[in-house]
């Protein structure tokens, strides 16, 4: 079964440093893949996508992703984290068809210290 | 701008009571869902639509129902609301496989 890991639960950087959050998935093919961020008691806003070509996904608020099919992987980074990068970050994966289905990992909060 | 609105943030409710969450989207996408969000278990797949009238059970369907007779519409029904129902809900909607946009929530109590 397809399934999305997020192994930390809850991490915590001061501001300034750097930021890495991994995601592993298990899925036989090439899934689509996705980054989401949930600021307190909001929706999920996507940051970045991958669906194919560049393995390097560039988003919004200064995020990047690298795919690496080797790993199964789509580890989230951010070179500076800035105070109001706190929230909590969801990775998923998306099965091509077209009910667009979504897998999500568990979630993973991050704590920003001043 | 895709907008998905849902139709409260904040509910409370009784045990028992037939509770209805609605959700709006204006991107005439053909795909909606409903997500249960908890701590600890991150997003759960309730209930999606792919199409007016069409709907397919996620991976936690009991005790809710759904309905979408228009496209731009997909509601959310608690029959008899129990506690364990006190949650987050989230809709969103997607063109086919690409991007799901998600609601701001609702946060339901049941009392």
């Amino acid at each position: 079964a397809q399934s999305v890991t997020q192994p930390d639960i809850h991490i915590t950087v001061s501001e300034g440093a750097s930021l890495e959050l991994r995601c592993n998935y298990s899925y036989g093919a090439t899934p689509y893949l996705f980054w989401y961020v949930q600021s307190p008691g909001q929706g999920l806003q996507l940051l970045l996508k991958y669906f194919s070509g560049d393995t390097l996904v560039q988003g919004i608020k200064g995020f990047e992703a690298e795919f690496k099919r080797s790993q199964s992987s789509f580890n989230l980074r951010k070179p500076s984290v800035h105070w109001s990068d706190a929230a909590e970050y969801f990775c998923a994966v998306g099965l091509p068809s077209n009910t667009g289905k979504l897998i999500f990992g568990q979630g993973t909060t991050l704590q920003v210290k001043p | 701008d895709v907008k998905v609105t849902q139709s409260s943030r904040y509910l409370v409710k009784r045990t028992g009571e037939k509770v209805f969450l609605e959700c709006v989207q204006d991107m005439d996408h053909e795909n909606m869902f409903w997500y249960r969000q908890d701590p600890g278990l991150g997003l759960r797949l309730i209930y999606f639509s792919y199409d007016v009238k069409m709907k397919e059970k996620g991976d936690i369907p009991e005790g809710y129902s759904v309905s979408r007779e228009k496209k731009e519409r997909f509601s959310l029904i608690l029959e008899s609301a129990s506690t364990n129902q006190t949650s987050m809900y989230l809709c969103a909607s997607s063109f086919r496989a690409e991007t799901q946009y998600f609601g701001p929530g609702t946060r339901l109590l049941v009392l």
